[in-house]
């Protein structure tokens, strides 16, 4: 179990262009969802929480309104990257946290990710 | 602002070999701790989770947690080849950001045959 997919795995497009990714939890629902972004040699590093029905929380210097996230179910939630640009090239990874956990079961599974190489 | 630190490595061990990975946490409330890895190129893949002091085992993978020393640790026995990955720490924030999950740079371990 615990299976969350990614839609697209890889996306090139040009600049200026919008791109959307997909984040599905298969198996369970998940009330709350993370984004992530990768570069090359890096750590993960957090963009936003997204909350199903509610407006995601941002990281520190995350633009919102370039990273639109939308968590409208409990399986799905998307993110849109606005007016695309060479340097937002990168690995966008999901993860997805299933609900009724307390501190001592937490868990949270990642998609497999989607590389996006902006043109 | 949690900060989770690891040794960087690169950690290089041959086959058969225990690989020794370690990380530190400076939230001394925290209560749950994870091990990921990650292969180059691929997401993330969770393969221990340790929530209270002491070992626990998974096959060839033992988690070590002694929060008095804010300490983690995961033990690879009988090291593999294909056990050769990016091992992420991660410590679970608490209160208002419970499920937020805090990461360590990562270790790089390569497993010779």
């Amino acid at each position: 179990g615990a299976v969350v997919s990614q839609h697209p795995s890889w996306v090139i497009c040009k600049s200026g262009t919008s791109v959307k990714i997909e984040c599905r939890s298969l198996d369970f629902q998940a009330t709350t969802m993370f984004w992530y972004r990768q570069f090359p040699k890096q750590s993960l590093m957090l963009m936003a929480t997204s909350n199903e029905g509610s407006k995601a929380t941002y990281e520190q210097g995350v633009e919102k309104d370039k990273f639109l996230i939308n968590h409208a179910s409990l399986t799905l939630s998307t993110l849109t990257v606005t007016s695309a640009h060479p340097e937002d090239s990168s690995f966008y990874i999901c993860s997805a946290r299933p609900p009724l956990v307390t501190a001592s079961t937490d868990t949270q599974y990642f998609g497999p990710g989607t590389r996006l190489t902006v043109l | 602002q949690k900060e989770v630190e690891q040794n960087s490595g690169p950690l290089s061990v041959p086959e058969g070999a225990i690989a020794s990975l370690n990380c530190t946490y400076s939230d001394r409330g925290s209560q749950s701790f994870f091990w990921y890895r990650q292969y180059s190129g691929k997401s993330p893949e969770l393969i221990m989770s340790i929530y209270s002091n002491g070992d626990k085992e998974d096959g060839r993978f033992t988690a070590q947690l002694n929060k008095a020393s804010q300490y983690v640790s995961l033990l690879i026995r009988d090291s593999q080849p294909s056990d050769s990955a990016t091992y992420l720490c991660a410590v679970n924030g608490r209160g208002s950001t419970l499920g937020r999950l805090y990461f360590g740079r990562g270790t790089q371990l390569t497993v010779w045959p």
